[in-house]
Parts: C-alpha cells; sequence; structure tokens
C-alpha cells in the first residue's frame, strides 16, 4: 500500500520570504501523480500543483513549485513571496495511474501548518 | 469556475440516526469520491464511484455507508446509524479524467451528538 509522510507537523514563514514543506511517499508503482492541496481554516480542499511522475520538469504555479525528486520519493512544495493569504494546512497527495475504471484513490500526509507572520 | 456543491454545510444528528450527505458534482464529471476528515487529522478515502456502482472503497465504508446517483445529477452518501466516532468534515469530489485531478466540494460537517 502507497503511504504518504510530512514530517513536518508545523511550519512558520515571514511574509515575502521563501518556505519550503517537504513530503516523502513510498510507493511500488512506477507511473502515479502527486498533489498538493491546500486546506485554510474555510476547511476548503484546494488543488495548489500537481506532477506527473513520468514527467523530469519539476511543475510550476506562480509562487508555487515542486522539487520532484523520483528515485528519493520526494515532492517537496516551495512557496515563494509568501503571503498572509498562503496560511493554511497544506497537504501532500499520492494518486497512481494503474488504470482501469477504480481511477485511483488519493492518500494523504498528515499535514502541514503554515503559519505567515507579517 | 465549475464547482463541487455539497449540502448541507453543518448537519447535527443524534447517534443512531440515519443521515444522507448531498452532493451535486461538476456536469461533464465520470468519477466521484467521498473523504472523510476528523477534526485535526488527515483526509481519507471512503469510497469511489463509476459508471452506477462503487469501483472502490476503503475498510472505513463498512455496511452502514451507502452511496448513490440516484438523478444523474446529485450523489449521495448515507449512514444508516450514526455514531459518535463518525462525526467529522465529508467531501465529494469528482473528476473528468485522471491526469486532470479532483475538484473537491467544500465539505459537510456531521456531528453526531
Amino acid at each position: 500500500a502507497q503511504t504518504v509522510t510530512q514530517s513536518q507537523p508545523e511550519m512558520s514563514v515571514q511574509e515575502a520570504e521563501t518556505v519550503t514543506l517537504s513530503c516523502t511517499y513510498d510507493t511500488s508503482e512506477s507511473d502515479y501523480y502527486l498533489f498538493w492541496y491546500k486546506q485554510p481554516p474555510s476547511r476548503q480542499m484546494i488543488l495548489v500543483i500537481r506532477q506527473e511522475a513520468y514527467k523530469q520538469q519539476n511543475a510550476t504555479e506562480n509562487r508555487f513549485s515542486v522539487n520532484f525528486q523520483k528515485a528519493a520519493k520526494s515532492f517537496s512544495l516551495k512557496i515563494s513571496d509568501s503571503q498572509l493569504g498562503d496560511a493554511a494546512m497544506y497537504f501532500c497527495a499520492y494518486r497512481g495511474n494503474a488504470g482501469g475504471t477504480s481511477y485511483g484513490k488519493l492518500t494523504f500526509g498528515q499535514g502541514t501548518i503554515l503559519t505567515v507572520h507579517p | 469556475e465549475p464547482e463541487v456543491t455539497q449540502t448541507p454545510s453543518h448537519q447535527v444528528t443524534q447517534m443512531g440516526q440515519e443521515v444522507i450527505l448531498r452532493c451535486v458534482p461538476i456536469s461533464n464529471h465520470l468519477y466521484f469520491y467521498w473523504y472523510r476528515q476528523i477534526l485535526g487529522q488527515k483526509v481519507e478515502f471512503l469510497v469511489s464511484f463509476y459508471n452506477n456502482e462503487i469501483s472502490e472503497k476503503s475498510e472505513i465504508f463498512d455496511d452502514q455507508f451507502s452511496v448513490e446517483r440516484p438523478d444523474g445529477s446529485n450523489f449521495t452518501l448515507k449512514i444508516r446509524s450514526t455514531k459518535l466516532e463518525d462525526s467529522a468534515m465529508y467531501f465529494c469530489a469528482s473528476a473528468s479524467r485522471v491526469k486532470y485531478g479532483y475538484t473537491f466540494g467544500s465539505g459537510t460537517r456531521l456531528t453526531v451528538v
């Protein structure tokens, strides 16, 4: 079974600074997808960024980028120029791409609470 | 931007009662999911649904749980006899294709008293 581990229960960053959230995963599959979701106090789950395992290039979405190390099974999220609105719980998630109609459940990590200081 | 809509946003029920949580997925999506999040804990998969049947379910999804897509637009999660430990945030999600990821609803907070 796949597992996702976020070893940082809490992180903090000064506004305008850069912060990196860590995520490691364990899988025997070769083809899969990785995601970062943001959960603000409203508890809505918002997709931040996704990475396809067969792509070597790291995904980037504006101020958010990932460092995907497939051999090390590591998938960290870097937030540049942090803003107060970035404060939230961040979840790393894994989804296999084994095909078929099961479509692959998401397996989540435990989450990292990010605090942004003005 | 299309949304997944969940109702109600908050439901309080007595232990032993049946509850139905409702979701309206994005209209052209084909794959539907329920997840739950006990307060302060990680998000857990409950069930996935495709082509009018369950395609995968977790060990949490026991006989007390059922899902239905009664009219081609709604997607419901029923808990037959609620327990205190069913208190959680329940998220519905839908997807069109694997590579596009999921869209989550804003969740229903279920409180069992």
